[in-house]
């Protein structure tokens, strides 16, 4: 089946800091979709990509939908406490009907 | 309005014995999604619908797991004589497709946590 390789597994960074992280595969994708989970809970929506190239923001998240439609990332700007959790992506595969998840990155924030 | 919502929360059930799973989706979305999360780890895809159409059930890991999605609404997964691997988070999503028919953007619930003694 189709794989997302999602980099890094885990980070660890000081408050205040950037951080970036990113998916890729060797198939082509419609979308690209950006999500995070915290701990009890399920995975929340952040950010939704539909064309290659687009680039999206959502506060201090920026997410790209890559040129080759095989990539994406998602970074976060001026790190605060509250986006410890575990970050993933997902992406729908041309001709395909359903979402291929990444194995996630866990952030933790030392503050 | 109201989100995916999941029951029970949290399942403790003994070695063998069957047990299910609730989810109510977001009123109107089509599609449905069962997913598995072990500790630590990504999410699992187990199985789907999207309105009337026959299930895609290629990721059920075993005989042992079906489910069933009444009414286009709500679904249950059931999990019979249950083994202690399937301790997990089992989770739900729900997503309204667009007009080509594909579900892209998944909500999910809070999940339940089931653990196996």
């Amino acid at each position: 089946g189709q794989q997302l390789n999602q980099s890094p597994q885990s980070m660890f960074i000081q408050e205040g800091e950037d951080v970036s992280m990113n998916c890729t595969s060797s198939s082509i994708f419609n979308t690209w979709l950006w999500y995070k989970q915290e701990p009890g809970e399920g995975p929340v929506l952040l950010i939704a990509l539909y064309k290659a190239g687009e680039l999206t923001s959502n506060g201090r998240l920026t997410a790209q939908f890559g040129i080759t439609r095989k990539d994406s990332f998602l970074n976060i700007s001026a790190s605060i406490p509250s986006d410890v959790g575990i970050y993933f992506c997902a992406g729908l595969v041309q001709g395909a009907q359903k979402l291929v998840f990444g194995q996630g990155t866990r952030l933790t924030i030392n503050p | 309005g109201a989100g995916v919502s999941q029951s029970p929360s949290n399942k403790v059930t003994e070695k063998g014995k069957d047990v299910e799973l609730r989810c109510d989706p977001i009123s109107g979305h089509t599609a449905l999604y069962w997913y598995r999360q072990s500790l630590g780890q990504g999410l699992e895809f187990l199985i789907y619908f999207q309105g009337n159409s026959a299930p895609d059930k290629s990721g059920l890991p075993s005989d042992r797991f079906s489910a069933e999605r009444t009414g286009g609404s709500v679904s249950t997964l059931t999990i019979q004589r249950t083994q202690q691997e399937d301790s997990a988070v089992y989770l739900c999503a729900s997503s309204y497709p667009r007009a080509s028919g594909s579900s892209y953007e998944q909500y999910f619930g809070p999940g339940t946590r089931l653990t196996v003694t």
